[in-house]
């Protein structure tokens, strides 16, 4: 599976949008991009995923570049309940596991 | 729906003993994941599941560690004899119907292994 670069970390204040980015230059045809947080001491949380087209649903937009190298999560109006790490990753869409990187830990402040 | 159930939450056992981790997926869900989180290695797939098949266990650290899924509605994850470095949060995960990865994972709440 491709590999993803993410910033470690991130801040950003309560009621503003949070856009997370997400580089993976290496992406192949047939794999999708997937959103995943994770709150502190709870499980891996889905978000969002996409192939190609941008998509939106109720947490969040992904936006997907049109040379499908790089990526940006959108979380519109972000509250304290987001603070969370997040995790981008590729996986094909056959029997491509999701192999987790270390994510961007984003921080919303009051 | 209850989601994916792992118990016990919390477990604490001695160096040598056996562990046994357990986890209900979602109904109808047709694939289940096992993953390890330690602060050094992060998130790690440890072994998978199709229909109660393991498809992949390359990711199972040594032999002291099996997992089996009998059922459609259950699945171990089994260590003899436990060390302290299987400390760790412990992750089930199920994901639904087709091709696994089009679809989102579904975690449970995580059991915390603590070996003493």
């Amino acid at each position: 599976d491709a590999k993803t670069t993410q910033p470690t970390s991130m801040d950003c204040a309560e009621g503003r949008a949070a856009n997370l980015p997400c580089n993976h230059s290496t992406i192949s045809g047939n794999e999708y991009v997937y959103w995943y947080r994770q709150i502190h001491s709870q499980g891996p949380q889905y978000i969002i995923h996409g192939l190609k087209n941008n998509e939106t649903n109720e947490m969040a937009s992904l936006i997907i570049t049109e040379d499908r190298k790089s990526s940006t999560l959108i979380l519109p109006h972000a509250t304290l309940r987001d603070t969370a790490v997040y995790y981008c990753i590729v996986a094909g869409g056959s029997q491509g596991n999701l192999i987790f990187g270390k994510g961007t830990k984003l921080s919303v402040k009051p | 729906d209850a989601g994916v159930i792992q118990s016990p939450r919390h477990e604490v056992t001695e160096m040598g003993q056996e562990v046994t981790l357990r986890c209900k997926p979602i109904s109808g869900h047709d694939y289940l994941f096992w993953y390890r989180q330690t602060m050094m290695r992060g998130l790690e797939l440890l072994i998978y599941f199709n229909n109660n098949v393991p498809i992949d266990d390359s990711g199972m650290p040594e032999d002291r560690f099996s997992a089996k899924m009998p059922n459609a509605s259950f699945s171990t994850l089994k260590i003899q004899p436990s060390e302290p470095r299987d400390s760790a949060v412990y992750f089930c995960a199920s994901s639904p119907r087709g091709q696994g990865v089009r679809y989102g994972y579904t975690f449970g709440s995580g059991t915390r292994l603590t070996v003493v």
